[in-house]
């Protein structure tokens, strides 16, 4: 099976701008979460997908967004981008609640830089 | 609430000499637990789990962790380590609000 897959790997962008992340799951796997990680806080959840709803949600403000398509694939969007939105975003696949397995995979990541 | 702590920021060993990186869970319930590995510039890898079944848990590349419940604790392991194992390495607690909630991180060091 594919692993989970990011587009894009890199990304650099200005400061007010606005980006969109994209993350394909394993294949069979419902369940999206993605996640920030930086030095300073470490990896953070950022939100959670299931069929196409969002089932939790972490402690971001609202430019930060996601959604989630009837193929399981999901973008997350930051807009108005701040220098501290600099990161990692990682996603992770899972079956999804109630399947019996907690663990989640996750894809190499996107490296956003806003300048 | 449930959390994670790593009890070292920075562990460095020699090659061959055995790895201990150490984890702390708070869960007011039998939790899930997981080590997951991430190389510089890559994604993280999920190392091992456990879910209750057994108590001590064998995951890829020779590493494991046991399950102590009476010192909440989840260290992981290894006889001896690689140098490819220099990483660094989280731990990690499934919440009962259905999200991973991560420790700070240990890097390993494994020097020549």
């Amino acid at each position: 099976k594919a692993g989970v897959t990011q587009t894009p790997r890199y990304l650099i962008k200005t400061r007010g701008q606005q980006v969109t992340l994209s993350c394909s799951p394993i294949s069979g796997h419902r369940s999206v979460s993605w996640y920030q990680q930086t030095p300073g806080q470490g990896l953070q959840f950022l939100f959670e997908y299931f069929s196409e709803t969002q089932r939790n949600k972490g402690n971001f403000p609202g430019r930060f967004s996601g959604r989630q398509f009837s193929n399981s694939r999901s973008e997350m969007n930051v807009s108005t981008l701040e220098l501290g939105d600099s990161a990692l975003y990682l996603c992770a696949s899972s079956l999804g609640p109630g399947q019996g397995s907690y663990e989640q995979y996750f894809g190499p990541g996107t490296r956003l830089t806003v300048t | 609430a449930q959390s994670v702590t790593q009890l070292d920021s920075h562990v460095s060993v020699s090659e061959g000499t055995p790895v201990l990186l150490r984890c702390n869970y708070s869960s007011s319930y039998s939790p899930s637990l997981f080590w997951y590995v991430q190389h510089p510039n890559k994604g993280l890898q999920l190392l091992l789990k456990y879910t209750s079944a057994a108590t001590l848990v064998k995951g890829i590349n020779g590493f494991e962790a046991e399950f102590k419940k009476s010192e909440t604790s989840f260290h992981l392991t290894k006889p001896s380590a690689h140098m490819s194992d220099a990483a660094e390495y989280f731990c990690v607690v499934y919440s009962n609000t259905g999200k991973l909630i991560f420790g700070q991180g240990t890097t390993l060091q494994v020097k020549p």
